[in-house]
C-alpha cells in the first residue's frame, strides 16, 4: 500500500541553523510528492511539490528533491528564521491509472526555532 | 479572493448532538475532501467527493456524513455514532486532470469540541 514516513520530532534548532527533515515513501506506481506547512491554529498550506523522479521542489528558501531511488523527498532549508516554526508534513498523491487521488500524510514533525 | 472558508473556527457540542461543520470554496474546484486531525497524528482521511452529487469514504468514515449538493460546498455532518469526535477538522479542494487529482487547498479548520 501506500504511506509516507517522516522523521518524529520536535525538533529544536537556533537561528541560521541548517534544516532536514526526512520523510520516505512507499507508493505504487509514480506518485507526486508535497510538503505542507501547518502554523499553530491554522489549516495546511502547500509548501512545495514535485511530481516526478528527480524534480526539486522549492519555495521560500526550502527546497526537496524527488529521489525514486531512495524513495525520499526530504525538506531542507540552509538558515531557518523563528517565523518557521511550525508543524511540516510530508505527503503523497498516488497518481496511477482510476486513483481517486487521495493524499497520504505522514505525522508530522514539528519544528522549533529559537532567536 | 479566492478560497475556502470554513466555519465556525470553534464549535462545542453536547454528547449524543448531531453538528455539521460547513466548508466552501469558491476555487471552482471538482473535488472536496474532509480530513480529521488529532494531536500528534496526520491527517486522516474521512470523506471525498471528486464531483457533485457523488461522494466516497475515506479511511474514516464511521459516524460521519456528507452531502454535495452544489460544487462549491461540502458540509459534513459528525453524528452521535462517532464515538471520539473531538478533534481538528480540515477541508480542502482540488482540482482533478484525466482522474489525477492536484495540489490540494485547505481551508483554516475548524476546531470540535464534545462536552
Amino acid at each position: 500500500g501506500n504511506s509516507v514516513t517522516q522523521m518524529e520530532g520536535p525538533v529544536t534548532l537556533s537561528e541560521e541553523a541548517f534544516l532536514t527533515i526526512n520523510c520516505t515513501y512507499t507508493a505504487t506506481g509514480y506518485p507526486s510528492l508535497f510538503w505542507y506547512v501547518q502554523y499553530p491554529g491554522e489549516g495546511l498550506q502547500l509548501l512545495l511539490k514535485a511530481t516526478k523522479a528527480d524534480d526539486k521542489g522549492s519555495n521560500k528558501g526550502f527546497e526537496a528533491t524527488y529521489r525514486k531511488e531512495t524513495t525520499s523527498f526530504h525538506l531542507e532549508k540552509g538558515s531557518v528564521q523563528v517565523s518557521d516554526s511550525a508543524v511540516y508534513f510530508c505527503a503523497l498523491s498516488p497518481n496511477y491509472g482510476g486513483s481517486q487521488g487521495n493524499l497520504i500524510f505522514g505525522k508530522g514533525t514539528k519544528l522549533s526555532v529559537k532567536p | 479572493d479566492g478560497g475556502i472558508t470554513q466555519s465556525p473556527k470553534y464549535l462545542f457540542r453536547k454528547e449524543g448532538q448531531n453538528v455539521t461543520l460547513s466548508c466552501e470554496q469558491n476555487l471552482n474546484h471538482d473535488a472536496m475532501y474532509w480530513y480529521r486531525q488529532d494531536p500528534g497524528q496526520g491527517l486522516r482521511l474521512i470523506y471525498y467527493s471528486q464531483i457533485v452529487n457523488d461522494f466516497q469514504k475515506g479511511d474514516i468514515a464511521e459516524g460521519y456524513s456528507v452531502s454535495r449538493e452544489k460544487k462549491e460546498s461540502f458540509p459534513l455532518t459528525v453524528t452521535s455514532a462517532q464515538k471520539n469526535p473531538t478533534a481538528f477538522y480540515l477541508c480542502a479542494s482540488s482540482t482533478t486532470t484525466g482522474g489525477n487529482v492536484d495540489t490540494q487547498y485547505f481551508g483554516p479548520g475548524t476546531r470540535l469540541t464534545v462536552l
